[in-house]
């Protein structure tokens, strides 16, 4: 199965200052069809999931642009500009190229100074 | 607006079974593929299984695998999963979501499984 590391486990970010979250895929998760299946979601406290990102790079619908993917076919990050208070939570990279099973990595979890 | 409704979660002895249910509202349910995710407490996510659009094809994680079943009702824009056999380690708060890509998620539902 694809092993998905997150890092770091936790951040803590002033209000208003950048943050970054790193993903790491044991194998590339670039398809055949030139779609790279890395999705990013946040879990605000007490709250099921959403979805920020879908395929490494495109917001989901209603998230703000603050939010942005990026990466290669196995190194990938999650950038939140100028961060609210909105935004603490914990955050999930995954992916679905070999599926099953769908895998998630561990989690990051975003606090504020 | 999508809409994500679980239920069916409760206390359950080990070894039983617990059937727990999706309502869906807001766009044509007959159309996606539909999802079952879990979190056992303070953990992470962890993916159970995909049911495509039509019921034809279905796929678990090996944990799961012939003790749950996940299936749907089209014409009642609901998803279910039967969980047989159930273990210690499945207990967890259960959320289905729409799309093997989960764009959108229920609130969840919390299974816990003990004597």
């Amino acid at each position: 199965d694809i092993v998905l590391t997150q890092a770091p486990l936790s951040v803590s970010v002033t209000p208003g200052e950048s943050a970054s979250i790193s993903c790491r895929s044991s194998k590339s998760l670039l398809s055949s069809k030139g779609i790279t299946s890395l999705y990013w979601y946040l879990q605000k406290p007490g709250k099921s999931p959403q979805l920020l990102i879908y395929r490494m790079s495109n917001l989901a619908s209603g998230v703000p642009d603050r939010f942005s993917g990026s990466g290669s076919e196995t190194d990938f990050t999650l950038k939140i500009s100028k961060v609210e208070t909105e935004d603490v939570g914990v955050y999930y990279c995954a992916q679905f190229l070999e599926y099953p099973p769908g895998t998630f990595g561990g989690g990051t979890k975003l606090e504020l100074k | 607006e999508v809409q994500l409704v679980e239920s069916g979660g409760g206390l359950v002895q080990p070894g039983r079974s617990l059937k727990l249910s999706c309502a869906a509202s807001g766009f044509t349910f007959s159309d996606y593929a539909m999802a079952w995710v879990r979190q056992a407490p303070k953990k992470g996510l962890e993916w159970v299984a995909t049911i495509i659009y039509d019921g034809s094809s279905t796929y678990y994680r090996d944990s799961v695998k012939g003790r749950f079943t996940i299936s749907r009702d089209n014409a009642k824009s609901t998803l279910y999963l039967q969980m047989d056999s159930l273990r210690s380690e499945d207990t967890a708060t259960y959320y289905c979501a729409r799309r093997g890509t989960l764009d959108y998620w229920g609130q969840g539902v919390m299974v816990t499984v003990s004597s």
